[in-house]
């Protein structure tokens, strides 16, 4: 069985562009969770989508935002990126919202 | 504010040499902790969900228990592939406030 996959594994992006990260949740998974891990924070919490909505959302400005498609992937969309959001940005999915969480490789994000 | 407190930051290990990890944790509403390793670079990987205070998991040399307000993964034996970065979750919240509040890990290193 697949797990959770995530693209692209690495990126470079210049300070105020914007990027795209996705993630394909295990089959048959509905909630999807994002999270990103700073060097040194440990994983903070970004978004949590589930059946296509936006659950619930960490404190992170408003430039962090994803959605969540009809087959359960999702995507998260940052703007006007700073060197501070230089990360490994984590997807995670889970059969219901309160079993366990199957994480992805991750998406590592360098921001120059 | 829920939180989650591992100690210690970094523990290193002869082979055969085994200890505790502990986590500690402040929630409203504990619906369950789980357990994680994560290897440099990757994603964290599942080992053990525990819900209710008594309860123990076992995989192989490690075993997770549970109390009221703390957690220990305990390694017997371990060996040197053991080596990485054990962390602590806490699921806690219901409805649109649920989420999952990672501690910032302990680092291990077990020296052959």
């Amino acid at each position: 069985e697949a797990g959770v996959t995530q693209s692209p594994t690495h990126l470079i992006k210049t300070r105020g562009q914007q990027v795209t990260l996705r993630c394909s949740p295990i089959s048959g998974h509905t909630s999807v969770y994002w999270y990103q891990q700073a060097l040194g924070l440990g994983l903070q919490f970004l978004l949590w989508y589930d059946e296509g909505e936006e659950r619930n959302r960490g404190n992170f400005p408003p430039r962090f935002s994803g959605r969540q498609f009809p087959n359960y992937s999702s995507e998260l969309n940052v703007n006007a990126l700073e060197l501070e959001d230089s990360a490994l940005y984590l997807c995670a999915s889970s059969l219901f919202t309160y079993t366990e969480a199957f994480f992805g490789q991750g998406t590592r994000l360098t921001v120059v | 504010e829920d939180q989650v407190t591992q100690s210690p930051e970094a523990l290193r290990l002869q082979e055969g040499e085994s200890s505790s990890l502990n986590c500690s944790y402040t929630v409203s509403g504990l619906r369950g902790l789980f357990w994680y390793r994560q290897d440099p670079g990757k994603g964290p990987e599942f080992l053990f969900t525990l819900y209710s205070a008594g309860e123990e998991k076992e995989k192989e040399r490690l075993k997770a228990t549970l109390t009221k307000k703390e957690s220990f993964l305990h390694i017997t034996a371990p060996k040197p592939e053991d080596s990485a970065t054990y962390l602590c979750a806490v699921q806690a919240g219901g409805g649109s406030n649920y989420k999952l509040t990672f501690g910032k890990g302990t680092l291990l290193t077990v020296n052959p």
